[in-house]
């Protein structure tokens, strides 16, 4: 079964600052996808940015992006410019891309929370 | 707009009281999951479906119970059998597209926080 490790519980960064959340993941997989979700104080779950597994370049998507190392079964999620509305709990997830693998969904990672300090 | 709606914000259990959440989309997804989330900890799939009238149980299904009898619904009763009830849930949803593929991305509803009395 899939795993995804998030070794970060708690990061913080000053604001307009960069931060790099880490996340490692174990599959026997070749093909998948991998996703960074934020969960601001309101717990609404929202989509930050995701990496198809075939795709060797990073995903970028404004002031975040990744950086996919593949081999490594590496996922870390980079902010720049840091702001105060980034603050929240950023949760890695990984996904089978194969269709008889339905049933195991999005594995999540435990989270990491992020502070931007003023 | 469309989106994910789940209703109530809160809900209240007694003791012995089976409880239902509902979760409602108007996205045209097929898919449809419900997750668990305990304090200071990730996601834990309870049910999913993919198609009208058809459901399969996730990793902590035991005292869950769930229908799909339309596609824009799928509401999860929690039933008196579940001894831990008080948690964060999520809905979410997924496209399937007519290959059988699974759009990759999950969109997830505002939450219902359940509480036990």
């Amino acid at each position: 079964a899939q795993t995804v490790t998030q070794s970060q519980p708690e990061m913080s960064v000053q604001e307009a600052e960069t931060v790099t959340l880490s996340c490692t993941y174990d599959t026997s997989e070749s093909d998948y996808y991998l996703f960074w979700y934020k969960q601001p104080p309101s717990r609404q779950m929202i989509l930050v940015i995701r990496q198809e597994a075939y795709k060797q370049q990073n995903a970028t998507e404004n002031r975040f992006s990744v950086n996919f190392q593949k081999a490594a079964k590496s996922f870390s999620l980079k902010i720049s410019d840091s702001q105060l509305g980034d603050a929240a709990m950023y949760f890695c997830a990984y996904r089978s891309a194969m269709w008889r693998n339905y049933g195991q969904n999005f594995v999540f990672g435990p989270g990491t929370r992020l502070s931007v300090l003023p | 707009d469309g989106g994910i709606t789940q209703s109530p914000k809160y809900l209240f259990r007694k003791e012995g009281q089976n409880v239902t959440l509902s979760c409602e989309q108007n996205l045209n997804h097929d898919a449809m999951y419900w997750y668990r989330q305990d304090p200071g900890q990730g996601l834990r799939l309870i049910y999913y479906s993919q198609i009208v009238n058809d459901f399969q149980k996730g990793d902590i299904a035991e005292g869950y119970s769930v229908s799909r009898e339309k596609k824009e619904s799928f509401p999860l009763t929690v039933t008196s059998a579940q001894k831990n009830p008080t948690a964060f849930y999520l809905c979410a949803s997924s496209l399937i597209t007519l290959r059988g593929s699974i759009q990759e991305t999950q969109y997830f509803g505002p939450g219902t926080r359940l509480l036990v009395l």
